[in-house]
């Protein structure tokens, strides 16, 4: 069964800095692995999506890597705003009905 | 194009009552599912469908049910509600074929069940 972990759970920085997020996943057969922005109240916005093939996917200041071999990937945040404080959580699809497998997301709050 | 839309946003219910939540989406996706996030939680998955007229469980489905009667509806129906079922309730739909394509979700339905 695959499982999916993200640490830490909490991040506080000041602005300005860059960060990085981790994402580890248990069994490393995956297709693609999706990065998901949550706000406080709020629903999940895809953020970046990385198919298996890649080893990087950018959006802006955001970019995510993929290492399947070593069940990892990172999410890439440079110059961090305030803005950018939310939850943000992995996932990967497994099963016959492509389902996704969260982990418990990392809470990052930047600091003015 | 609306995406992914959820009805009702917050919910109150006593314990016992019943409820169906609303997902539809206009993106003529074939497969869609309803998942559950508890606070500090990932998401489970409820019930998922891969068409209209197929649906199967997930990962944490005892006390739901649901229909797929079109390609853009999926009800999502609480039976005799219970305190366990307070959590936040996220529809979400993807386009499947032989790939496994990016999953979008609606902004959720908050239930709390007393």
């Amino acid at each position: 069964k695959q499982e999916v972990t993200q640490i830490p759970a909490a991040l506080s920085v000041p602005e300005g800095e860059n960060l990085v997020l981790n994402c580890s996943f248990t069994d490393s057969a995956i297709y693609n692995l999706q990065w998901f922005r949550q706000d406080p109240g709020k629903g999940l916005t895809s953020l970046l999506l990385i198919q298996s093939s890649q080893r990087e996917q950018t959006s802006g200041r955001l970019n995510a890597s993929l290492d399947k071999s070593s069940g990892r990937s990172t999410l890439y945040i440079a110059a961090s705003q305030p803005g950018d404080s939310a939850t943000y959580l992995c996932a990967v699809p497994s099963g016959s009905a492509r389902q996704l497998t969260f982990g418990s997301g990392t809470q990052l709050t930047v600091l003015p | 194009n609306a995406g992914v839309t959820q009805t009702p946003k917050f919910r109150i219910l006593k314990i016992g009552q019943s409820m169906t939540l609303q997902c539809t989406q206009d993106m003529n996706h074939n497969y869609m599912y309803w998942y559950r996030q508890d606070p500090g939680m990932g998401l489970k998955l409820i019930y998922y469908s891969v068409g209209a007229g197929i649906t199967d469980k997930g990962e944490v489905p005892n006390g739901y049910n649901v229909s797929r009667s079109t390609t853009e509806d999926f009800p999502l129906r609480l039976e005799l509600a219970a305190p366990s079922q307070t959590s936040v309730y996220f529809c979400a739909s993807s386009f499947g074929t032989s790939g496994f394509n990016e999953q979008f979700f609606g902004p959720g339905t908050r239930l709390t069940v007393l």
